[in-house]
Protein backbone atom coordinates (compact mmCIF):
# COMPACT_ATOMS: atom_id res chain seq x y z
CA UNK A 1 0.00 0.00 0.00
CA UNK A 2 1.65 3.59 -0.77
CA UNK A 3 2.44 5.39 2.18
CA UNK A 4 1.42 8.97 2.90
CA UNK A 5 2.61 10.67 5.58
CA UNK A 6 0.58 13.76 7.26
CA UNK A 7 2.22 16.37 9.47
CA UNK A 8 1.45 17.79 12.25
CA UNK A 9 -0.51 14.77 13.60
CA UNK A 10 -2.38 17.80 16.26
CA UNK A 11 -2.54 21.16 15.36
CA UNK A 12 -4.41 23.58 18.13
CA UNK A 13 -5.02 27.07 16.81
CA UNK A 14 -7.05 30.43 18.13
CA UNK A 15 -10.12 30.88 15.84
CA UNK A 16 -8.78 33.66 13.39
CA UNK A 17 -5.43 32.19 12.29
CA UNK A 18 -4.22 30.73 9.11
CA UNK A 19 -3.14 27.17 9.42
CA UNK A 20 -1.04 24.80 6.80
CA UNK A 21 -1.68 21.25 6.85
CA UNK A 22 1.04 18.94 5.16
CA UNK A 23 0.96 15.79 3.23
CA UNK A 24 3.82 14.00 1.93
CA UNK A 25 2.59 11.37 -1.11
CA UNK A 26 5.92 9.15 -1.47
CA UNK A 27 6.85 8.76 -5.10
CA UNK A 28 5.34 10.27 -8.19
CA UNK A 29 1.30 10.64 -8.38
CA UNK A 30 -0.83 13.27 -10.40
CA UNK A 31 -3.96 12.96 -8.51
CA UNK A 32 -4.58 13.93 -4.76
CA UNK A 33 -7.22 14.53 -2.02
CA UNK A 34 -8.19 16.26 1.10
CA UNK A 35 -11.30 15.35 2.93
CA UNK A 36 -12.05 16.31 6.26
CA UNK A 37 -14.36 14.65 9.07
CA UNK A 38 -15.75 16.05 11.62
CA UNK A 39 -15.57 14.09 15.01
CA UNK A 40 -18.36 11.59 14.55
CA UNK A 41 -19.33 12.31 11.58
CA UNK A 42 -19.10 11.53 7.78
CA UNK A 43 -15.94 11.48 5.82
CA UNK A 44 -16.54 14.81 3.33
CA UNK A 45 -14.30 15.21 0.27
CA UNK A 46 -12.63 18.48 0.23
CA UNK A 47 -10.94 18.88 -2.99
CA UNK A 48 -9.25 16.90 -5.89
CA UNK A 49 -5.87 18.49 -7.13
CA UNK A 50 -4.55 17.07 -10.49
CA UNK A 51 -0.81 18.23 -11.95
CA UNK A 52 -0.50 21.21 -9.96
CA UNK A 53 -4.20 22.39 -10.43
CA UNK A 54 -7.20 21.85 -8.78
CA UNK A 55 -9.63 19.67 -10.99
CA UNK A 56 -12.67 19.41 -8.43
CA UNK A 57 -13.60 21.03 -5.49
CA UNK A 58 -16.50 20.79 -2.93
CA UNK A 59 -18.97 23.50 -1.73
CA UNK A 60 -16.89 23.38 1.96
CA UNK A 61 -13.98 24.50 -0.20
CA UNK A 62 -14.46 28.25 -0.14
CA UNK A 63 -12.38 30.61 -0.41
CA UNK A 64 -10.94 30.32 3.28
CA UNK A 65 -9.17 27.36 1.64
CA UNK A 66 -6.36 26.43 -0.63
CA UNK A 67 -4.07 24.04 -2.01
CA UNK A 68 -0.53 23.72 -3.40
CA UNK A 69 2.29 21.49 -4.38
CA UNK A 70 4.99 24.42 -4.07
CA UNK A 71 7.86 21.92 -4.27
CA UNK A 72 6.68 18.82 -5.89
CA UNK A 73 6.56 16.85 -2.81
CA UNK A 74 5.21 17.99 -0.37
CA UNK A 75 1.52 19.15 -0.86
CA UNK A 76 -0.86 21.63 1.72
CA UNK A 77 -3.45 22.86 2.90
CA UNK A 78 -3.62 25.98 3.76
CA UNK A 79 -6.97 27.49 5.82
CA UNK A 80 -6.18 31.01 6.20
CA UNK A 81 -8.40 32.37 8.82
CA UNK A 82 -9.66 29.30 10.60
CA UNK A 83 -13.36 28.99 12.44
CA UNK A 84 -14.46 27.01 15.17
CA UNK A 85 -16.35 24.91 12.99
CA UNK A 86 -13.29 24.39 10.66
CA UNK A 87 -12.41 21.90 14.22
CA UNK A 88 -12.05 18.05 12.36
CA UNK A 89 -9.30 15.46 11.51
CA UNK A 90 -7.77 16.63 7.72
CA UNK A 91 -6.94 13.77 5.42
CA UNK A 92 -4.60 13.84 2.19
CA UNK A 93 -4.94 10.93 -0.37
CA UNK A 94 -3.16 9.70 -3.03
CA UNK A 95 -4.46 7.93 -6.45
CA UNK A 96 -2.78 4.51 -7.13
CA UNK A 97 -4.22 1.61 -9.26
CA UNK A 98 -7.38 3.29 -9.08
CA UNK A 99 -7.57 3.47 -5.55
CA UNK A 100 -7.33 6.20 -2.49
CA UNK A 101 -4.75 5.53 -0.22
CA UNK A 102 -5.10 7.69 3.01
CA UNK A 103 -2.67 9.00 5.05
CA UNK A 104 -2.84 9.14 8.76
CA UNK A 105 -4.37 12.59 8.94
CA UNK A 106 -4.16 15.61 11.45
CA UNK A 107 -6.32 16.74 14.14
CA UNK A 108 -7.07 20.27 13.76
CA UNK A 109 -8.56 22.39 17.01
CA UNK A 110 -9.43 25.68 16.64
CA UNK A 111 -10.22 27.30 20.00
CA UNK B 1 -26.84 12.26 -6.52
CA UNK B 2 -24.25 9.28 -5.87
CA UNK B 3 -24.51 8.11 -2.27
CA UNK B 4 -23.73 5.10 0.20
CA UNK B 5 -25.91 3.67 3.06
CA UNK B 6 -24.68 1.64 5.61
CA UNK B 7 -26.74 -0.04 8.76
CA UNK B 8 -26.68 2.00 11.86
CA UNK B 9 -24.22 1.55 14.58
CA UNK B 10 -23.06 0.37 17.08
CA UNK B 11 -22.70 -2.52 16.60
CA UNK B 12 -21.28 -4.85 19.90
CA UNK B 13 -20.53 -8.61 18.63
CA UNK B 14 -18.30 -11.03 20.99
CA UNK B 15 -15.37 -12.44 20.22
CA UNK B 16 -15.29 -15.37 17.40
CA UNK B 17 -18.95 -14.13 16.26
CA UNK B 18 -20.06 -13.50 12.98
CA UNK B 19 -19.88 -9.95 11.16
CA UNK B 20 -22.13 -9.10 8.84
CA UNK B 21 -22.31 -5.09 7.81
CA UNK B 22 -24.83 -3.93 5.63
CA UNK B 23 -24.17 -1.74 2.66
CA UNK B 24 -26.19 -0.43 -0.35
CA UNK B 25 -25.56 2.28 -2.90
CA UNK B 26 -26.81 4.62 -5.21
CA UNK B 27 -24.84 5.58 -8.69
CA UNK B 28 -25.41 5.39 -12.63
CA UNK B 29 -23.08 3.44 -14.37
CA UNK B 30 -20.18 1.34 -12.69
CA UNK B 31 -18.68 2.73 -9.93
CA UNK B 32 -15.63 0.54 -7.76
CA UNK B 33 -16.36 -0.30 -4.22
CA UNK B 34 -14.48 -0.65 -1.04
CA UNK B 35 -14.10 -0.89 2.77
CA UNK B 36 -12.28 1.30 4.85
CA UNK B 37 -11.49 0.92 7.95
CA UNK B 38 -10.49 3.39 11.08
CA UNK B 39 -9.00 1.62 13.99
CA UNK B 40 -9.59 4.29 17.35
CA UNK B 41 -6.89 7.22 16.84
CA UNK B 42 -5.99 6.37 13.65
CA UNK B 43 -6.33 7.01 9.78
CA UNK B 44 -8.66 5.66 7.06
CA UNK B 45 -6.90 2.15 6.10
CA UNK B 46 -7.93 0.38 2.59
CA UNK B 47 -9.92 -3.09 3.95
CA UNK B 48 -10.73 -4.12 0.81
CA UNK B 49 -12.41 -3.40 -2.63
CA UNK B 50 -14.05 -4.88 -5.80
CA UNK B 51 -14.19 -2.97 -8.96
CA UNK B 52 -16.75 -4.91 -11.23
CA UNK B 53 -20.24 -7.05 -10.46
CA UNK B 54 -19.59 -10.31 -8.72
CA UNK B 55 -16.10 -9.22 -7.84
CA UNK B 56 -15.25 -10.48 -4.38
CA UNK B 57 -12.90 -8.14 -2.02
CA UNK B 58 -10.63 -9.97 0.68
CA UNK B 59 -8.46 -9.37 3.50
CA UNK B 60 -7.83 -10.45 7.09
CA UNK B 61 -10.60 -12.69 7.11
CA UNK B 62 -13.30 -10.38 5.78
CA UNK B 63 -14.98 -10.46 2.55
CA UNK B 64 -17.61 -8.26 0.48
CA UNK B 65 -19.26 -9.07 -2.87
CA UNK B 66 -20.20 -6.31 -5.61
CA UNK B 67 -23.78 -7.16 -6.54
CA UNK B 68 -24.86 -5.09 -9.07
CA UNK B 69 -28.79 -6.39 -8.82
CA UNK B 70 -29.22 -5.50 -5.42
CA UNK B 71 -26.69 -2.47 -5.55
CA UNK B 72 -24.98 -4.21 -2.24
CA UNK B 73 -21.60 -4.62 -1.19
CA UNK B 74 -21.95 -6.26 2.78
CA UNK B 75 -19.24 -6.71 4.31
CA UNK B 76 -18.81 -10.02 6.37
CA UNK B 77 -16.71 -12.07 8.82
CA UNK B 78 -16.89 -15.76 10.22
CA UNK B 79 -15.23 -14.61 13.17
CA UNK B 80 -14.40 -11.03 14.61
CA UNK B 81 -11.60 -10.69 17.04
CA UNK B 82 -11.44 -7.53 19.71
CA UNK B 83 -8.79 -6.30 17.54
CA UNK B 84 -11.26 -5.75 14.46
CA UNK B 85 -12.82 -3.27 16.87
CA UNK B 86 -13.06 0.07 14.56
CA UNK B 87 -15.22 1.52 12.71
CA UNK B 88 -16.01 0.72 9.28
CA UNK B 89 -16.71 2.98 6.24
CA UNK B 90 -18.55 1.42 2.77
CA UNK B 91 -17.46 3.75 0.30
CA UNK B 92 -17.69 4.23 -4.06
CA UNK B 93 -15.38 5.63 -6.17
CA UNK B 94 -17.44 6.47 -10.03
CA UNK B 95 -14.04 6.75 -12.27
CA UNK B 96 -10.78 6.33 -11.20
CA UNK B 97 -9.54 9.85 -10.42
CA UNK B 98 -13.42 10.96 -9.07
CA UNK B 99 -13.62 11.45 -5.35
CA UNK B 100 -14.66 8.77 -2.88
CA UNK B 101 -18.24 8.83 -1.75
CA UNK B 102 -18.20 7.61 1.49
CA UNK B 103 -21.06 6.19 4.31
CA UNK B 104 -21.46 7.44 7.60
CA UNK B 105 -19.12 4.75 8.84
CA UNK B 106 -20.34 1.53 11.48
CA UNK B 107 -18.74 1.50 14.53
CA UNK B 108 -18.04 -2.22 15.81
CA UNK B 109 -16.39 -3.12 19.24
CA UNK B 110 -16.09 -6.77 20.10
CA UNK B 111 -16.05 -7.92 23.25
CA UNK B 112 -14.12 -10.63 25.08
Amino acid sequence: EPEVTQTPSHQVTQMGQEVILRCVPISNHLYFYWYRQILGQKVEFLVSFYNNEISEKSEIFDDQFSVERPDGSNFTLKIRSTKLEDSAMYFCAKLATDTQYFGPGTRLTVL
Amino acid sequence: GDSVTQMEGPVTLSEEAFLTINCTYTATGYPSLFWYVQYPGEGLQLLLKATKADDKGSNKGFEATYRKETTSFHLEKGSVQVSDSAVYFCALLKTSYDKVIFGPGTSLSVIP
